[in-house]
């Protein structure tokens, strides 16, 4: 079946470091990729997607890159800040171009300091 | 517009009892999803709605979980009997119906313990 797997974490930053969040998928087909985050004390919400290969979803400076041949979207951001410290999952949908039916990865936590 | 309403925030229950969560989707929102997060875990869907009718509920074990969504709007999951690996965060999410890349909104989530 469909699986996504990420770094695990927790990941420590200091404020305007360089991110980078490892997920790897495996499916069948033609998936939708996502990265959803979950701030403290709230739900998860949408962060980024893509839809086909080679897309580039982006949002709030992080970027992820659909990377077919690799199986990955990999979640980046150049500067971090404290205020980006949350919990980070990246998923799929088995179907091109909707959320339905997520795969979730087990979450990666980061924390920014100062 | 208002989010996904879910309660109640927090519950304890001991194993074998009942318990019963409950969400309200963003108006107008036809797809209504059920998830399942265990601590360390990511979400793991449970059961999807379209209107009132179950589109997947294959992951959802029914000897012990029912799930229904009244007149297409309101959904309630409950859970009958408890057992201790019930104990996770259960998030109520919908999305509109037909609109390609239409976004899930996730409710707060409510914390079951059962002890």
């Amino acid at each position: 079946g469909d699986s996504v797997t990420q770094m695990e974490g927790p990941v420590t930053l200091s404020e305007e470091a360089c991110l980078t969040i490892n997920c790897t998928y495996t499916a069948t087909g033609y998936p939708s990729l996502f990265w959803y985050v979950q701030y403290p004390g709230e739900g998860l919400q949408l962060l980024l997607k893509a839809t086909k290969a080679d897309d580039k979803g982006s949002n709030k400076g992080f970027e992820a890159t659909y990377r077919k041949e690799t199986t990955s979207f990999h979640l980046e951001k150049g500067s971090v800040q404290v205020s980006d410290s949350a919990v980070y999952f990246c998923a799929l949908s088995p179907y091109t171009g909707t959320a339905s039916k997520l795969t979730f990865g087990t979450g990666t936590r980061l924390q920014v300091t100062l | 517009e208002a989010g996904v309403a879910q309660s109640p925030r927090y519950k304890i229950i001991e194993k074998r009892q009942s318990v019963a969560f409950w969400c309200n989707p963003i108006s107008g929102h036809a797809t209504l999803y059920w998830y399942q997060q265990i601590l360390g875990q990511g979400p793991k869907l449970l059961i999807q709605f379209q209107n009132n009718g179950v589109v997947d509920d294959s992951q959802l074990p029914k000897d012990r979980f029912s799930a229904e969504r009244l007149k297409g709007v309101d959904s309630t999951l409950k859970i009958q009997p408890a057992k201790l690996e019930d104990s996770a965060v259960y998030l109520c999410a919908s999305s509109l119906e037909g609109i390609p890349d239409s976004p899930l909104h996730f409710g707060n989530g409510t914390r079951l313990t059962v002890t």
